[in-house]
């Protein structure tokens, strides 16, 4: 079985500044490791995965996010933020060698970008 | 635009009722999950469908159950309402091996 904690429940950061959204994964086999992005009354959108190669993703809107095995972490970061980022941001853990394995989400992360 | 439609968008139900929810999914994706989100939380898995079979569930009881259709169409039927499945419903699907998933925008349930 796999678990996801999403360190910090609200971040409020300044527009134009940086920001890291924390997400440490457990699991007993290797892990695709995925964030989505959910804006008011929407669905999630893929912000970024990583399924195997570099460890270092870079996804939509200016994401990055860094996978590290031996702390189990992958954590989104953003060198400057924008008001539209405001949104509400999980972390995702999948097992098995293709997507018909369930995703398993943190309890997600609110971002809230204030001018 | 991730192409997987849900329907209704909310719905109003009460105790002890059914419910239908749907979703369309895109073309050729062959495999189907539904998610609850309860307010505050992350999305949690109640089953997946693959090629019109279920192939896993999450910890939710029997009375939560679905179909897979060939026309990549899906729905999710929930007997016996209770408050506690008061939530979004969330639809998302795949073709299997591309690691990648399509989430559609969810139906809101509300049950009094």
């Amino acid at each position: 079985a796999q678990s996801v904690t999403q360190l910090d429940s609200q971040v409020p950061v300044f527009e134009e500044a940086p920001v890291e959204l924390r997400c440490n994964y457990s699991s007993s086999v290797s892990v695709y490791l995925f964030w989505y992005v959910q804006y008011p009354n929407q669905g999630l959108q893929l912000l970024l995965k990583y399924l195997s190669g570099s460890t270092l993703v870079k996804g939509i809107n200016g994401f990055e996010a860094e996978f590290n095995k031996s702390q189990t972490s992958f954590h989104l970061r953003k060198p400057s933020v924008h008001i539209s980022d405001t949104a509400e941001y999980f972390c995702a853990v999948s097992a098995g060698e293709t997507s018909g394995s369930r995703l398993t989400f943190g309890e997600g992360t609110q971002l809230t970008v204030n001018p | 635009e991730t192409g997987v439609t849900q329907s209704p968008t909310h719905l109003i139900k009460t105790r002890g009722q059914q419910v239908t929810l749907r979703c369309s999914s895109q073309s050729g994706h062959n495999t189907v999950s539904w998610y609850q989100q309860a307010l505050g939380q992350g999305p949690q898995f109640i089953f997946q469908y693959y090629r019109e079979e279920e192939n896993g569930r999450g910890n939710f009881p029997p009375r939560f159950s679905g179909l897979q259709f060939p026309n990549y169409s899906s729905e999710l039927n929930v007997n016996a309402l209770e408050l506690d499945d008061s939530a979004l419903y969330l639809c998302a699907s795949s073709l299997t091996s591309t690691g990648k998933w399509y989430f559609g925008p969810g139906t809101r349930l509300l049950v009094l």
